[in-house]
């Protein structure tokens, strides 16, 4: 049973639009999520997280949009740029398990291409 | 600052030969240490993790194995490998409490199986 999704495998966009990248979950226990950035053969990087308690997180060109009641986040990119082309997994957690260990479960990837 | 390095970056072994793949964290102390798979279109899998020295849980059955030898020393293992072993491997690390960023990954290592 996948509990984050990504339904999207894949993106284009033109440059200088917005890239919208959408994320669900199943897991009504999740509390934190974040969106990760990974380039072919390097390791996915940390790009933006949001907290259950908060509906938006900015960072510069990056903005992530929680929706709980519709279990839905989204990842906006404005504007998109050349350099943005890669796959974005989105990610959650539930802080509070108690497991002495952070466990994300990821979605499978949406694959953005911002072409020139 | 906290560095992770993993190696070997790229690994082509045949079916039924061993395996190691080692990972070592700089700049932290007691991380817990994560082992992640990236299967073509099945996105990231927990394999292992684990929250100190010598404990290692699993995620998913499989012929691979962890260890921690080391505080900031993981090692990830197989005796005889699979075709369906073949994929990217990747090691994180996090700390609590970890502020944004709960997890930091490694660069990778590609492992193809023939």
């Amino acid at each position: 049973d996948q509990q984050v999704k990504q339904n999207s495998p894949s993106l284009s966009v033109q440059e200088g639009r917005i890239s919208i990248l959408n994320c669900d979950y199943t897991n009504s226990m999740f509390d934190y999520f974040l969106w990760y950035k990974k380039y072919p053969a390097e390791g996915p990087t940390f790009l933006i997280s949001i907290s259950s308690i908060k509906d938006k997180n900015e960072d510069g060109r990056f903005t992530v949009f929680l929706n709980k009641s519709a279990k839905h986040l989204s990842l906006h990119i404005v504007p998109s740029q050349p350099g943005d082309s890669a796959v974005y997994f989105c990610a959650a957690i539930t802080s509070y398990s108690g497991a002495g260990s952070y466990q994300l479960t990821f979605g499978k990837g949406t694959k953005l291409s911002v072409i020139p | 600052s906290q560095t992770i390095h993993q190696w070997p970056a790229t690994l082509v072994q045949p079916v039924g030969s061993p395996l190691s793949l080692e990972c070592t964290v700089e700049g932290t102390s007691n991380p817990n240490l994560y082992w992640y798979r990236q299967a073509a279109g099945r996105g990231l899998q927990l394999l292992f993790y684990s929250v100190g020295i010598g404990q290692i849980s699993s995620e998913v059955p499989q012929n691979l194995s962890a260890s921690r030898p080391q505080d900031r020393q993981f090692i990830l293992s197989s005796k005889k490998l699979l075709l369906s072993d073949s994929g990217f491997y990747l090691c994180a690390w996090s700390v609590r409490p970890s502020g944004a960023n709960v997890l930091t990954f490694g660069a990778g290592s590609r492992l193809t199986v023939l």
